[in-house]
């Protein structure tokens, strides 16, 4: 069965730190991989997505199959930066539903 | 693009009423899906529908929950006879085809009293 983990329910760093939301999933297949944020007030929205393999806002995040990880990084972070992470699984086969982790709440500290 | 809308925004209910939440899709989509957040956990899949069909409802509880995509107007996701166990917030995101990215709307906060 699919799973999406975020061990971390809570992560709090100072401007300018490097910054490290973990993603470890499980499933048998082969997925596509998301990062989605959720700014105070605002919907949820994409960040990047795994087959991309493009940065936005600074952030990056490879798909580790060995390690079945999908950790998201940002080099410095910014205190606009401060959002729930959400990570997410979809099958690339079949459904088209996301499975997602249950969320890291960031706080970067000015 | 005005983006994924849904509505109400929040929705108060007394136990054992019927309880109905839009979703209009970006345009150009035609792949709807609905997901449900109970407080401190994530997003959990409820159904995925194109127009005039479900396509998978694996995360539709099996009583009281329905859901349709008309060929003309939004998605409803309806919930008969709510009870407690239903305040949750509801988001729908829809998709241009059936792979890839989804988008989502600003949800509907149901609360049952």
């Amino acid at each position: 069965a699919q799973r999406v983990t975020q061990p971390e329910k809570l992560l709090s760093v100072f401007k300018g730190a490097p910054v490290e939301l973990k993603c470890n999933y499980s499933y048998s297949g082969s997925p596509e991989l998301f990062w989605y944020v959720q700014y105070s007030r605002q919907r949820l929205q994409l960040l990047l997505r795994h087959i991309s393999r493009e940065s936005i806002k600074g952030f990056t995040a490879d798909l580790n199959k060995g390690e079945t990880s999908f950790h998201l990084k940002k080099p410095f972070a910014q205190e606009e930066d401060s959002a729930m992470y959400y990570c997410a699984l979809s099958e690339r086969t079949g459904a088209n539903n996301l499975f997602f982790g249950t969320g890291t709440r960031l706080t970067v500290i000015p | 693009n005005a983006g994924v809308m849904q509505n109400p925004r929040h929705l108060v209910r007394r136990r054992g009423q019927e309880a109905r939440l839009r979703c209009s899709p970006m345009k150009g989509h035609s792949h709807v899906y609905w997901y449900r957040q109970l407080p401190e956990e994530g997003l959990k899949f409820m159904v995925y529908l194109q127009k005039e069909n479900i396509i998978d409802e694996s995360g539709m509880p099996k009583e009281r929950f329905s859901a349709e995509f008309p060929k003309e107007g939004p998605s409803i996701l309806r919930i008969q006879q709510v009870v407690r166990g239903d305040s949750a917030a509801y988001f729908c995101a829809s998709s241009p085809g059936g792979a890839g990215a989804q988008y989502f709307g600003p949800g509907t906060r149901l609360l049952v009293l």
